[in-house]
């Protein structure tokens, strides 16, 4: 079974912090994303990254950046929690090509921040 | 970039009847399309993918219909149950070495007994 998980199942930061979200597959998929999902809105590609330190903007990435050292983890990083980021916030991974592009999700962090 | 519209954002139905969920693309190069679905408090799963190639795919109860002139595809579900009770997400991305996933907004179906 693929299996992706993330750092923390709940977070609380205060406004103004430093806030990293983890989240780490073990199916050695090329392709990592990072999505938040709010009411009525679906789920937002923040952004995603196709090889180790290759990354792309997704529709929503102003007030994050992300890294990706090694091709198993993928991190989220809010340079400086805002009260507008509080939402939940899911990572995924997929294979790029072949008969099989299923993506697939971790957990999710619900992250509040006050 | 691609931008996906999912139409209705809730849909009740009876059990027993089919509910049917719509969504359009803007990209043309699109050529793969899934459908995710997301039950209380668990991570959205895969439930069924149509690529640009095929027309209709049937799984069981599930079905998805594609047509690429138009830029539409639809999640159609017969003989509902109240296990179909969840948030649908329709998705577009192209197959290739470095693509995003873009998802539709959610449905949320709820089946009445």
């Amino acid at each position: 079974d693929v299996k992706v998980t993330q750092s923390s199942r709940y977070l609380v930061k205060r406004t103004g912090e430093k806030v990293f979200l983890e989240c780490v597959q073990d199916m050695d998929h090329e392709n990592m994303f990072w999505y938040r999902q709010d009411p009525g809105l679906g789920l937002r590609l923040i952004y995603f990254s196709y090889d180790v330190k290759m990354k792309e903007k997704g529709d929503i990435p102003e007030g994050y950046s992300v890294s990706r050292e090694k091709k198993e983890r993928f991190s989220l990083i809010l340079e400086s929690a805002s009260t507008n980021q509080t939402s939940m916030y899911l990572c995924a991974s997929s294979l790029p090509r072949g008969s099989n592009t299923e993506a697939f999700f971790g957990q999710g962090t619900r992250l509040t921040v006050v | 970039g691609e931008n996906v519209e999912q139409h209705p954002s809730t849909l009740s139905v009876q059990e027993g009847d089919s509910a049917v969920i719509k969504c359009t693309y803007s990209d043309s190069a699109s050529n793969y399309f899934p459908w995710y679905k997301q039950e209380l408090g668990k991570r959205p799963q895969l439930i069924i993918d149509i690529r640009s190639n095929v027309g209709e795919k049937k799984d069981q109860r599930i079905a998805v219909t594609l047509n690429k002139t138009a830029k539409h595809f639809s999640l159609h579900i017969t003989e509902t149950q109240p296990e179909d009770s969840a948030v649908y997400f329709c998705a577009a991305s192209i197959i290739s070495s470095a693509s995003k996933i873009i998802f539709g907004s959610g449905t949320r179906l709820s089946i009445r007994p």
